[in-house]
């Protein structure tokens, strides 16, 4: 299976909406789909996991939804925290990750 | 609170051999299983390895596979990569992981703040 995420660059201002998307190459069975958010220097934290269960502590600006082979992460609206870069990461076997989408300020 | 302290990051020629540690607390160790990821500076996310709540069962990524080793000790709360036949694009920051479990078992629900590993002569 591959996962590919587009786009690879999202250019958005504080304040508007965030809609990133991961696609598998093949199905994706019981929802073994998860979201992480990297910021810069910083390591990866969960955000979203089963598709659409958000980690403790995420705040409900975050959610996920989709199924099969196309997955959707939307940020209602952005907080400058939120520029960072987001994978996706598929568990149905070995974890697989995305390549990444980067939110970037535009 | 969850902490995981990545040690053993470290210059090392090609061909060479490294064991990286992370060290847990804050949690329950040897009731989850425990994962390492790796990231070359800049580039995405990669899966290395993966071990059971006991260390029975070690899974691999088909890059390092028969390369690397994933060991815990549960007495001491640790974990390790062994890596050997080190090559250059085995450079990357190293992170180790905390398994959700349950239904979520493979997703990293924390992580270390990762060691670097470079490979160079």
């Amino acid at each position: 299976i591959v996962l590919t995420q587009s786009p690879g660059t999202l250019s958005l201002s504080p304040g508007e909406r965030a809609t990133l998307s991961c696609r598998a190459s093949q199905s994706v069975s019981s929802s073994y789909l998860a979201w992480y958010q990297q910021r810069p220097g910083q390591a990866p934290t969960l955000l979203i996991s089963a598709v659409s269960s958000r980690a403790t502590g995420i705040p409900d600006r975050f959610s996920g939804s989709g199924s099969g082979t196309d997955f959707t992460l939307t940020i209602s609206r952005l907080e400058p925290e939120d520029f960072a870069v987001y994978y996706c990461q598929l568990y149905d076997s070995s974890p697989l990750f995305g390549p990444g989408t980067k939110v970037d300020v535009k | 609170e969850v902490q995981l302290v990545e040690s053993g990051g470290v210059v090392v020629q090609p061909g060479g051999s490294l064991r990286l540690s992370c060290a847990a607390s804050g949690f329950t160790f040897d009731d989850y299983a425990m994962h390492w990821v790796r990231q070359a500076p800049g580039k995405g996310l990669e899966w290395v390895s993966l071990i059971s709540w006991d260390g029975d069962s070690t899974y691999y990524a088909d890059s390092v596979k028969g390369r690397f080793t994933t060991s815990r000790d549960n007495r001491k709360n640790s974990l390790y990569l062994q890596m050997d036949s080190l090559r250059t694009e085995d450079s990357a920051f190293y992170y180790c992981g905390k398994d959700k479990g349950g239904h979520d078992y493979r997703v990293l629900e924390y992580w270390g703040q990762g060691t670097l590993v470079t490979v160079s002569s």
